[in-house]
C-alpha cells in the first residue's frame, strides 16, 4: 500500500538552483496537489491538478511550476531557488466525486527543502 | 475568505481522559470537513471525513461532529492514550460549484496525552 510517495525526503539547495520535487499516487486519483507548511502559516496551497493535463494555481504558486503528464504523477518545479522557498513540502491526493468535488485527502510523508 | 481557527493551540492531559478538541470556520457554504493527525516530522493521516450532510461521523475512538450553521466542529476523543499525542488538523473544503477546489487548513491543536 504505497498510497501517495515523495521524493527526495531532504534537500539543501544554494540560492538560485533548480529542483524537482517528486510526487506520485498508486490510487487512480484524478486530484493531485502540492502544499507547503510553515511555522505560524499553516498549509498553504501551491498547485493542484484534477487530471492529466489540466493544473492550476493555489494560494502561492510564484516561484513554483508544475505539470500533469500522467494520473500518476504530479512533480514541483522550484526554478530558481530562494530562502524564502525554505519549507516542507507536502503532496496530496484524492478521488474526484460528483460535481468536481475532491474526497477524502491523502497525503505523502513531506519533503524537507533548505535553501541556504 | 474562508478561516478556519482551532482553539487550543495546544493542550495537556492525563491519560485516560475524554477530551474535545474544536474547529471553527467563517464560512458556512463547505461540501466537507476533514480532521487530520501530524506526528512529528511526518505527513498528514486522514482521521475523519464529514459531508456537509452529515452530523456526525464516528471511527473507534473518535467522534467528529460537524454543525455547518454555526460554523463549528468538534473532534471528541474517548480514554485518551499516549499514543494520541500529536497536533491534529481540521480542514474545510468549499463546493466545486462556489469556484474553490481547495482545503483550507487551522493552525491545528498540539495535544499530548501524559501517561
Amino acid at each position: 500500500n504505497a498510497g501517495v510517495t515523495q521524493t527526495p525526503k531532504f534537500q539543501v539547495l544554494k540560492t538560485g538552483q533548480s529542483m524537482t520535487l517528486q510526487c506520485a499516487q498508486d490510487m487512480n486519483h484524478e486530484y493531485m496537489s502540492w502544499y507547503r507548511q510553515d511555522p505560524g502559516m499553516g498549509l498553504r496551497l501551491i498547485h493542484y491538478s484534477v487530471g492529466a493535463g489540466i493544473t492550476d494555481q493555489g494560494e502561492v504558486p510564484n516561484g513554483y511550476n508544475v505539470s500533469r503528464s500522467t494520473t500518476e504523477d504530479f512533480p514541483l518545479r522550484l526554478l530558481s531557488a530562494a530562502p524564502s522557498q525554505t519549507s516542507v513540502y507536502f503532496c496530496a491526493s484524492s478521488p474526484l466525486l460528483s460535481g468536481g468535488n475532491t474526497g477524502e485527502l491523502f497525503f505523502g510523508e513531506g519533503s524537507r527543502l533548505t535553501v541556504l | 475568505k474562508q478561516e478556519v481557527t482551532q482553539i487550543p493551540a495546544a493542550l495537556s492531559v492525563p491519560e485516560g481522559e475524554n477530551l474535545v478538541l474544536n474547529c471553527s470556520f467563517t464560512d458556512s457554504a463547505i461540501y466537507n470537513l476533514q480532521w487530520f493527525r501530524q506526528d512529528p516530522g511526518k505527513g498528514l493521516t486522514s482521521l475523519l471525513l464529514i459531508q456537509s450532510s452529515q452530523r456526525e461521523q464516528t471511527s473507534g475512538r473518535l467522534n467528529a461532529s460537524l454543525d455547518k450553521s454555526s460554523g463549528r466542529s468538534t473532534l471528541y476523543i474517548a480514554a485518551s492514550q499516549p499514543g494520541d499525542s500529536a497536533t491534529y488538523l481540521c480542514a474545510v473544503r468549499r463546493s466545486w460549484s462556489l469556484g474553490a477546489q481547495k482545503l483550507v487548513f487551522g493552525q491545528g491543536t498540539r495535544l499530548t496525552i501524559n501517561p
